[in-house]
C-alpha cells in the first residue's frame, strides 16, 4: 500500500494559463475526493467520484474547474484560465469500497498563480 | 450546513505537557476524523472515531455523538507534535465528504 500520490507537488503558473493535476488513489479504493485548502483554513470539499462517476460537485467548483476519473482509477483536476484567487493547496483523498469510509489524503499540489 | 468549531485556535506548550483539543459540531454526523497536518502540508490520519474512545500511544480521542463533540488528548507532548490539528465530520447524506474545522495550531517548545 503506497498511499495516495499527487503530481506535481508544486506548480507555479501565470494568470490565464491552464493547469492540470493528477491524483492516484490507494489501489482498490473506489471513492476519490478533491479538496482545496487556502492559507490558514481547513480543507474545503470540491468534488467526489465513486468509481468513474462524479457524484457531487461543490459550488466552489466554478465552470473553469473540471475533474475526471477515467476507468475509475487515477483522477485529474484541470483549472482553465487560472486566476490569482486559485492559489491554494489542492488535496486528493480516497476511501475504500466497504465498511468504514475513512479518508486518506495525498501530499497535495501547491498552486501559485502569479 | 453543518458547522464545525475547534478550540483553542492556537496552543503553545512546553515539551512534556499535556493538552486537550475540542471539536464541536452543530448536527448529527455519520463519521468523524482527526488529522495532524505537518509543516509540509501532509494530512496524517490520527483517529477515525464516530463515537466512543480510542487510544494510540500518547494520543487518545473521545467522541460523544449525542452531545455533538469530540476531544483529542495529547500527553507528554513532543516537538514533533507541532503542527495543525483538524477535526472533520461527515454529515448524513453527503456522499462521505468531510467538513473540516478551522484547526488548532499547536507549537511545542523544547
Amino acid at each position: 500500500d503506497t498511499g495516495v500520490s499527487q503530481d506535481p507537488r508544486h506548480k507555479i503558473t501565470k494568470r490565464g494559463q491552464n493547469v492540470t493535476f493528477r491524483c492516484d488513489p490507494i489501489s482498490e479504493h473506489n471513492r476519490l475526493y478533491w479538496y482545496r485548502q487556502t492559507l490558514g483554513q481547513g480543507p474545503e470539499f470540491l468534488t467526489y467520484f465513486q468509481n468513474e462517476a462524479q457524484l457531487e460537485k461543490s459550488r466552489l467548483l466554478s465552470d473553469r474547474f473540471s475533474a475526471e476519473r477515467p476507468k475509475g482509477s487515477f483522477s485529474t483536476l484541470e483549472i482553465q484560465r487560472t486566476e490569482q484567487g486559485d492559489s491554494a493547496m489542492y488535496l486528493c483523498a480516497s476511501s475504500a469500497r466497504d465498511g468504514a469510509y475513512e479518508q486518506y489524503f495525498g501530499p497535495g499540489t501547491r498552486l501559485t498563480v502569479t | 450546513g453543518i458547522q464545525v468549531e475547534q478550540s483553542p485556535p492556537d496552543l503553545i506548550l512546553q515539551e512534556g505537557a499535556n493538552s486537550t483539543l475540542r471539536c464541536n459540531f452543530s448536527d448529527s454526523v455519520n463519521n468523524l476524523q482527526w488529522f495532524h497536518q505537518n509543516p509540509w502540508g501532509q494530512l496524517i490520519n490520527l483517529f477515525y472515531i464516530p463515537s466512543g474512545t480510542k487510544q494510540n500511544g500518547r494520543l487518545s480521542a473521545t467522541t460523544v455523538a449525542t452531545e455533538r463533540y469530540s476531544l483529542l488528548y495529547i500527553s507528554s507532548s513532543q516537538t514533533t507534535d507541532s503542527g495543525v490539528y483538524f477535526c472533520a465530520v461527515e454529515p448524513p447524506g453527503g456522499y462521505n465528504k468531510l467538513i473540516f474545522g478551522a484547526g488548532t495550531r499547536l507549537a511545542v517548545h523544547p
